[in-house]
């Protein structure tokens, strides 16, 4: 039973470019969330998807952006990076109905480093 | 939004030691969790726990919600142990939009 695979691993990026960061939830999830994580602090809420839609979204500007695929799968866009947007990204995958049970499976994350 | 804040931030144990972990949150939460985030950046559920005791082999964790605060006990610690706690809660009607606290940072040596 695969867990939550993000890709990719790593990533470098000049500021003012775009990038795209991609989750599969665990087998058997519809929801996904993702998060923010800058060095030595806490995950932060960007937003969450259900039914390839935006049900959730934490305090980012809208240069942050996503999406759900019909498979469950989704994307996490970021447009005009700046330095501080460097910061491993996390998604987390849930069943919608059980979340408030089970909570959350994470991915190992992405980590963007924007020079 | 609502505060989380751990404590203490940072904390070295010899291997063997006990532990405890606090964490306080400013308002009303309808569910919170403790996560062990390993060195490559993973973070693993340990308890899902709005309220009440629960105990999973050498870690227990205990949450009174009616003061607004968690522990997570670490009992006979291994150095495997090390790595960052995180606490996260979600307030009622958020659908599931977990604020995390800072984290503690454990090293256990051996």
């Amino acid at each position: 039973d695969a867990g939550v695979t993000q890709s990719p691993t790593h990533l470098i990026k000049t500021r003012g470019q775009q990038v795209t960061l991609r989750c599969s939830p665990k087998s058997g999830h519809d929801t996904v969330s993702w998060y923010q994580q800058a060095l030595g602090q806490g995950p932060q809420f960007i937003f969450q998807y259900y039914e390839e839609e935006e049900r959730q979204r934490g305090n980012f500007p809208d240069r942050f952006s996503g999406h759900q695929f019909p498979n469950y799968s989704s994307e996490l866009n970021v447009n005009a990076l700046l330095l501080g947007d460097s910061a491993l990204y996390l998604c987390a995958s849930s069943l919608f109905t059980m979340a408030a049970n089970y909570g959350y499976t994470f991915g190992s994350g992405t980590r963007l480093t924007v020079v | 939004g609502i505060q989380v804040e751990q404590s203490p931030p940072d904390l070295i144990l010899q291997e063997g030691a006990n532990s405890t972990l606090r964490c306080n949150f400013s308002d009303s939460v309808n569910n919170l969790q403790w996560f062990h985030q390993n060195p490559w950046g993973q973070l693993i559920n340990l308890f899902y726990i709005p309220s009440g005791t629960k105990q999973n082999g050498r870690l227990s964790a205990t949450t009174v919600a009616t003061e607004r605060y968690s522990l997570l006990y670490i009992s006979s610690s291994q150095t495997t142990d090390s790595g960052v706690y995180f606490c996260a809660v979600d307030r009622p009607n958020t659908g599931n939009q977990f604020y995390f606290g800072t984290g503690t940072s454990l090293t256990v040596i051996p």
